[in-house]
C-alpha cells in the first residue's frame, strides 16, 4: 500500500536557518503530493502542492519539488522564523480508485528560536 | 478553498457516553472525510462520508463506534459513541474536490474522556 516516511523531529533551528524536512513516498501509481502545516492548537492547513513529476509547489518562501526518480518531496525554506514554529506532515494522494484519500506521514516538529 | 466549520470545538466527556460532532461547509463538495489524530501521533482516516449512502470505513473503525451521517453535499456529522479514554484525540473533518486534490480541514475538534 501507499505509504510516507517523514524525518523525525523535532527540528529545532535558530531564526534565519535553512530549513530541510525530508520526506519519500511509497506509492502505485502516479500520487499528487502535499506538504500541510499545523500551528498549535489549530487545524491543518495546506502549505503547498504538487501533481506530477519535476512540478515545484512555493508559498510562503517555502518550497518542494515532486522527484519521481528519488520518490522524494523534501519541504526546503532558505530563511526561517519564529512564526514558522508548527508541525509539518507530508501527504500524498494516489490517483487509482475512486476516492482521493490522503496518506499521511508522521509529522516533523520544527522549533525556530530566536 | 472551502470553509469548514465544525462544532464543537472541544469537549470534555465522561466515559460511556457519546458525542455528535458537526461539519459544515460553504458550498457543495463531492467528497468528505473524517480523521482521527490521537496525542502527538499522525492523521488516521476513519470513513469518508458518502452522501445519500453508507460511510466507507476504514480497517480498525466500524459504523458501530464511529457512526457518520451525510444527509447533503455540505454537512456531515460523526458520533463517537460509548467514549472511554483511548478516544481522546482531536477529530477532523476535511473536504475534496476529486481524485489527486489536495483536502481542506475543519479546525477540529479536541476531545477529551473522563
Amino acid at each position: 500500500g501507499d505509504s510516507v516516511t517523514q524525518m523525525e523531529g523535532p527540528v529545532t533551528l535558530s531564526e534565519e536557518a535553512f530549513l530541510t524536512i525530508n520526506c519519500t513516498y511509497t506509492a502505485t501509481g502516479y500520487p499528487s503530493l502535499f506538504w500541510y502545516v499545523q500551528y498549535p492548537g489549530e487545524g491543518l492547513q495546506l502549505l503547498l502542492k504538487a501533481t506530477k513529476a519535476d512540478d515545484k509547489g512555493s508559498n510562503k518562501g517555502f518550497e518542494a519539488t515532486y522527484r519521481k526518480e528519488t520518490t522524494s518531496f523534501h519541504l526546503e525554506k532558505g530563511s526561517v522564523q519564529v512564526s514558522d514554529s508548527a508541525v509539518y506532515f507530508c501527504a500524498l494522494s494516489d490517483r487509482t480508485g475512486t476516492a482521493s484519500k490522503l496518506t499521511f506521514g508522521t509529522g516533523t516538529r520544527l522549533q525556530v528560536t530566536l | 478553498s472551502a470553509v469548514i466549520s465544525q462544532k464543537p470545538s472541544r469537549d470534555i466527556c465522561q466515559r460511556g457516553t457519546s458525542l455528535t460532532i458537526q461539519c459544515q461547509v460553504d458550498s457543495q463538495v463531492t467528497m468528505m472525510f473524517w480523521y482521527r489524530q490521537q496525542p502527538g501521533q499522525s492523521l488516521t482516516l476513519i470513513a469518508t462520508a458518502n452522501q445519500g449512502s453508507e460511510a466507507t470505513y476504514e480497517s480498525g473503525f466500524v459504523i458501530d463506534k464511529f457512526p457518520i451521517s451525510r444527509p447533503n453535499l455540505t454537512f456531515s456529522t460523526l458520533t463517537v459513541s460509548n467514549m472511554s479514554p483511548e478516544d481522546s484525540s482531536i477529530y477532523l473533518c476535511s473536504v475534496g474536490r476529486g481524485e489527486g486534490q489536495p483536502q481542506h480541514f475543519g479546525d477540529g475538534t479536541r476531545l477529551s474522556i473522563l
